[in-house]
């Protein structure tokens, strides 16, 4: 089955720092997600992105995110200067249509300390 | 108003045993529905959509009445390995953004 891949599982990082998560979708899907989830809160959207643009994106990301998808596999979260709070785990998501839900990576785990 | 609320539970329930959960959402023009199950520090799954006609898959069950704005999940014949939070999922109205529940935590005892 397919699936989709996160590197690395879990990133400790000093506030401040920059961090880079890194994602393989599934290769024939067309719609790429990030969601993070904070510890023992529910799952937030954070940003979709399609043909090589963001469509969408909450107000949890600000100027201190970016995304980039640098080639025909890879889709990237950028975390310019992390604070404690964006401690979470992240998932990337990939679907090729709406209807029939996503299919989630297994998650980054960003610890800020 | 939550966009998506369920009850958090937790629901402990024997083997065997029938589970209902439910679940409502605020935004009356969301287009898609879902049902995940997530356990303990892992990713989101897909468990089944979930259609105005009603489907089933298995043990599995899931409901929605648009007029009401209320989504169900039904699980017969609980195994060991259903425990897990349940999520429910609905589209945002917009084309791409999912928005979830808070889920609702089962476990299934011997």
């Amino acid at each position: 089955e397919p699936e989709v891949t996160q590197t690395p599982s879990h990133q400790v990082t000093q506030m401040g720092q920059e961090v880079i998560l890194r994602c393989v979708p599934i290769s024939n899907h067309l719609y790429f997600y990030w969601y993070r989830q904070i510890l023992g809160q529910k799952v937030e959207f954070l940003v979709s992105f399609y043909n090589n643009e963001i469509s969408e994106k909450s107000e949890i990301f600000d100027d201190q995110f970016s995304v980039e998808r640098p080639d025909g596999s890879n889709f990237t979260l950028k975390i310019r200067s992390t604070k404690l709070e964006d401690s979470a785990m992240y998932f990337c998501a990939s679907s090729g249509n709406q209807d029939y839900g996503y299919t989630f990576g297994s998650g980054t785990r960003l610890t800020v300390v | 108003r939550k966009e998506v609320e369920q009850d958090p539970g937790p629901f402990n329930v024997p083997e065997g045993a029938t589970v209902a959960f439910n679940c409502t959402y605020s935004n009356s023009a969301s287009q898609s529905f879902f049902w995940y199950r997530q356990d303990c520090r892992k990713e989101p799954k897909l468990l089944m959509s979930v259609y105005s006609s009603g489907n089933e898959d298995g043990r599995f069950t899931a409901q929605l009445n648009r007029a009401s704005q209320y989504i169900s999940l039904l699980i017969r014949d609980s195994k060991l390995s259903d425990s897990a939070t349940y999520l429910c999922v609905v589209n945002a109205g917009s084309a791409r953004q999912l928005t979830f529940g808070s889920g609702t935590q089962l476990t299934v005892l011997p």
